[in-house]
């Protein structure tokens, strides 16, 4: 069973860099396409990007200018920057599988997310 | 924004049979893009429910079903249990913005 863990610092101060790692188990990072999902207080979920093993990535237009996505086979982790944060970036992150087709992309794993505020 | 609109919330008896619309447009849905639908419980993260617009994935009930037509996709839950209070949302690829979107968000209350 793949299972995916979240870490990374709960609190950001405004105009920082926002830096979470998703550590996968049960399943190999060199398959599939990896995810980054937020969700704000009482709001709905927002895709960030994907990675790829090859270190490929693809992003939210709205968030591509200030976000980073990269992957470390060896330690079977992928990773989220941020920039310049502000509170409105203050949301659960998830991270997911993605299983990819030439007609859709399913996030069938998640992570049970973290909660990251952005205050001074 | 969310670009797949879904109603804010449904109700329903026990029971009974209740249904969340979510409505695209030619760039996603309409374009042939597959749906999926995700349950979110309560302080709980996402879980698939729906893939390929009307897929299963092992363990979930056949009470929930999905379609999809045109620009649109459904989700169903029929026999309506208190465990199906949640969140449920629907997501698609959208090839005008070349990434994943997903719908508004629908609360469903058991009554």
């Amino acid at each position: 069973q793949v299972q995916l863990q979240e870490s990374g610092p709960g609190l950001v101060k405004p105009s920082e860099t926002l830096s979470l790692t998703c550590t996968v188990s049960g399943g190999s990072v060199s398959a599939y396409y990896w995810s980054w999902i937020r969700q704000p207080p009482g709001r709905g979920l927002e895709w960030i990007g994907y990675v790829y093993y090859t270190g490929g990535a693809n992003y939210n237009p709205s968030l591509k200018s200030r976000v980073t996505l990269s992957i470390d086979t060896s330690k079977n982790q992928f990773s989220l920057k941020m920039s310049s944060v502000t509170a409105a970036d203050t949301a659960v992150y998830y991270c997911a599988r993605v299983k990819a087709s030439p007609i859709g992309e399913t996030f069938d794993y998640w992570g049970q997310g973290t909660l990251v505020t952005v205050s001074s | 924004q969310s670009v797949l609109t879904q109603p804010p919330s449904v109700s329903g008896a026990p029971g009974q049979r209740v249904t969340i619309p979510c409505t695209g447009s030619s760039s996603n849905i309409g374009a042939g893009y597959d749906v999926q639908w995700y349950q979110q419980l309560p302080g709980t993260a996402p879980q698939l429910l729906i893939y390929d617009n009307t897929n299963r994935p092992s363990g979930v009930p056949d009470r929930f079903s999905g379609s999809k037509s045109d620009t649109s996709a459904s989700l169903a839950i029929t026999g309506l249990q208190a465990e199906d209070e949640a969140d449920y949302y629907c997501q698609s690829y959208d090839g005008r913005l070349s990434g994943s979107v997903f719908g508004t968000g629908t609360k469903v209350t058991v009554l």
